[in-house]
């Protein structure tokens, strides 16, 4: 079956470091997303991993480890606007782009 | 560029009603995707076109959900009877070529009552 685990909810303070864990079971392997989802809005690209390691993009970076079927998204200096939901989705393989949705993890940002 | 859009942005009707949801993809974006939430639970995929063709619509809860892309631009999902278990957010996506990120619109608040 398909299955993607991330923690439900997690707390950290304006300016520090917070990492979001991802992980996976999934019928094959054609990359992960995360995407950042603002309550009432749509969700919005953050990034893309198909390969090992780490994909650094400003103040967000995402990590991949496909042997471990494990990601984390990495939200470095942050700010209160980084009050959201974090999806990690992974699109699997056998030809077909659906993407396969975890729980989302809500994160809230306090003073 | 205009993003993904979505009408309405939310529906309430009552159960054995029919909606229609209508969703416009980013303009050249020949894929396009179908998604649901409900309440408490993770996005599920409903179905994906190519242009007008239904590539995969593994999805699709049962036969009271039709997906149309006539002429390849802009698709509907129309429920046909709604019933109290098809309340939730319908997501519409593109993307430019598979494989790559989908872009998603707002959503449709569906309430089934």
């Amino acid at each position: 079956g398909q299955n993607i685990d991330q923690p439900t909810e997690m707390t950290a303070t304006e300016g520090a470091i917070v990492q979001i864990n991802c992980t996976y079971q999934t019928s094959g392997f054609n990359g992960l997303f995360w995407y950042q989802q603002h309550a009432g809005e749509a969700p919005t690209f953050l990034s893309y991993n198909v390969l090992d390691g780490l994909e650094e993009k400003g103040r967000f970076s995402s990590f991949l480890s496909r042997s471990k079927g494990y990601s984390y998204l990495l939200l470095k200096e942050l700010q209160m606007k980084d009050s959201a939901s974090y999806l990690c989705a992974v699109l699997p393989s056998g030809g077909y782009n659906k993407l396969i949705f975890g729980a989302g993890t809500r994160l809230a940002v306090h003073p | 560029e205009a993003g993904v859009t979505q009408f309405p942005s939310h529906s309430v009707i009552e159960k054995g009603q029919t909606v229609t949801l209508r969703c416009d993809p980013i303009s050249g974006h020949d894929n396009l995707y179908w998604y649901r939430r409900v309440m408490g639970k993770e996005i599920k995929f409903l179905l994906h076109f190519v242009k007008e063709s239904k590539q995969d619509e593994s999805g699709m809860p049962n036969n009271r959900f039709l997906a149309e892309r006539t002429g390849g631009t802009y698709s509907t999902l129309k429920v046909q009877p709604a019933e109290l278990e098809d309340s939730g957010v319908y997501f519409c996506a593109s993307s430019q070529t598979q494989g790559h990120e989908q872009y998603f619109g707002p959503g449709t608040r569906l309430t089934v009552t």
